[in-house]
């Protein structure tokens, strides 16, 4: 019983550079989010989906793409790399009554 | 002014000792109520759950929400070094469902043996 798998764990990129972090869950949990989080800012909501085919913008989405295409997978895609996404990321699932389950994140640096 | 506050510390007592570590928050419309534990380089994990007010005991572990001060807390009794983490309240409004959790900035914690 995996949970919540992100790859890579760790990433550097240059800027202007493009990725996907990868996250995939195997619980069949239908809400999935990507969250950031950065040094006295705590964890803020990137992305998030309700479903399959289904996606919407949290706190803070810009620069950054989503797309569910199955209930277990939510890549979250960088178009084009800042210094200002330096950050580390963590996809989740949700469910009611249990809270979110989360990965164990990716820490990703754009020099 | 965010909407969720939480002192980051650094706190670090001896083990043994109660710990208790709180948040405040703005939004009136908050009915969801988490504590998450993150050790160093590792995922939060869920460890309280709970919904409008009152207390919820589990083992050490006991969270309040008193609603009327926007106010709550997470108390550890009997802390161990195994403890040490960083605590992350969270909470939403049921208009934004339970999943939509808007977080503080989370308390670094260390328990000395």
């Amino acid at each position: 019983n995996a949970g919540v798998t992100q790859t890579p764990k760790f990433q550097v990129l240059k800027t202007g550079q493009s990725m996907t972090l990868q996250c995939a869950q195997d619980m069949n949990h239908e809400y999935m989010s990507w969250y950031r989080q950065d040094p006295g800012m705590g964890l803020r909501l990137i992305h998030y989906s309700v479903g399959a085919g289904i996606t919407d913008q949290g706190e803070v989405p810009n620069g950054y793409n989503v797309s569910r295409s199955t209930t277990e997978d939510f890549p979250l895609r960088l178009l084009s790399a800042a210094p200002s996404q330096t950050s580390v990321y963590f996809c989740a699932s949700f469910r009611a009554a249990y809270g979110y389950t989360f990965g164990s994140g990716t820490r990703l640096t754009v020099v | 002014q965010k909407e969720v506050e939480q002192d980051p510390g650094p706190l670090s007592v001896p083990e043994g000792a109660i710990v208790s570590l709180n948040c405040t928050y703005s939004n009136s419309a908050f009915q969801y109520f988490m504590w998450y534990r993150q050790y160093s380089r590792k995922g939060p994990e869920l460890l309280m759950y709970t919904y409008s007010s009152g207390n919820k005991e589990d083992g050490r572990f006991t969270a309040q929400v008193d609603k009327s001060s926007k106010y709550i807390s997470l108390f550890i009794r009997d802390s161990q070094p195994s403890d040490s983490a960083t605590y992350l309240c969270a909470m939403s409004a049921v208009s934004q469902g339970a999943q939509k959790l808007v977080f503080g900035q989370g308390t670094r914690l260390t328990i000395n043996p």
